[in-house]
């Protein structure tokens, strides 16, 4: 079974500067999906990046990158120039084969911007 | 563009009785899933769901059971509730395999 470590339970950092989540995961699949998702006060969990196993290359959106090490089954988020807007609930997901089948969820990351 | 709606929003239960959550996936969307997240387990999935036949189970127990409708509509059901079932329901839609999965707002439920 994949298993999915997020070892922050919570973190903060100043606005405007840059944070890193961590997260590990376990699996034997060669095909794989994963995913950092914000849950904000709100409770819609909102994707936030998403990285297929078979690329190298690490995904960005925007402020958001990952650094994605295979071998290592480590998938970390960094947030640049961070905002207000980004205090919230940040988990990390696992899927294999199509990638949206089936998630499986770290215990998540409570990240604080402070003014 | 409307969003996954989720109703009810918030749902108060007692033990014993049973509960149905529907979801609302965004137009054109066939696939839905559920998860269940709770303090303690943290998101679970519950099953999902693909052109009215559903293709994944989470590790709930039968009491735990959902349809979908043919316009991808779906409801998931629980009954004989117990306190352990109190948790936000969140449903997920997306067009195809492969595809981003969007979120709905959740429904909320306590079981006293």
């Amino acid at each position: 079974a994949q298993t999915v470590t997020q070892s922050q339970p919570e973190m903060s950092v100043q606005e405007a500067e840059t944070v890193t989540l961590s997260c590990t995961y376990d699996t034997s699949e060669n095909n794989y999906y994963l995913f950092w998702y914000k849950q904000p006060p709100s409770r819609q969990m909102i994707l936030v990046i998403r990285q297929e196993a078979y690329k190298q290359q690490n995904a960005t959106e925007n402020r958001f990158s990952v650094n994605f090490q295979k071998a290592a089954k480590s998938f970390s988020l960094k947030i640049s120039d961070s905002q207000l807007g980004d205090t919230a609930m940040y988990f990390c997901a696992y899927a294999g084969n199509f990638g949206n089948e089936k998630l499986t969820f770290g215990t998540g990351t409570r990240l604080t911007i402070i003014p | 563009k409307a969003g996954v709606t989720q109703t009810p929003r918030y749902l108060i239960k007692t033990r014993g009785q049973q509960v149905t959550l529907s979801c609302s996936p965004i137009s054109g969307h066939r696939s839905v899933s559920w998860y269940q997240q709770t303090p303690g387990q943290g998101l679970q999935f519950l099953f999902e769901y693909f052109s009215e036949t559903q293709r994944n189970k989470g590790n709930f127990p039968g009491r735990f059971s959902g349809r979908q409708f043919s316009n991808s509509r779906s409801e998931m059901n629980v009954s004989t509730l117990e306190l352990g079932d109190s948790a936000l329901y969140l449903c997920a839609s997306s067009l195809l395999q492969g595809e981003k999965l969007f979120f709905g707002s959740g429904t909320q439920l306590s079981v006293l």
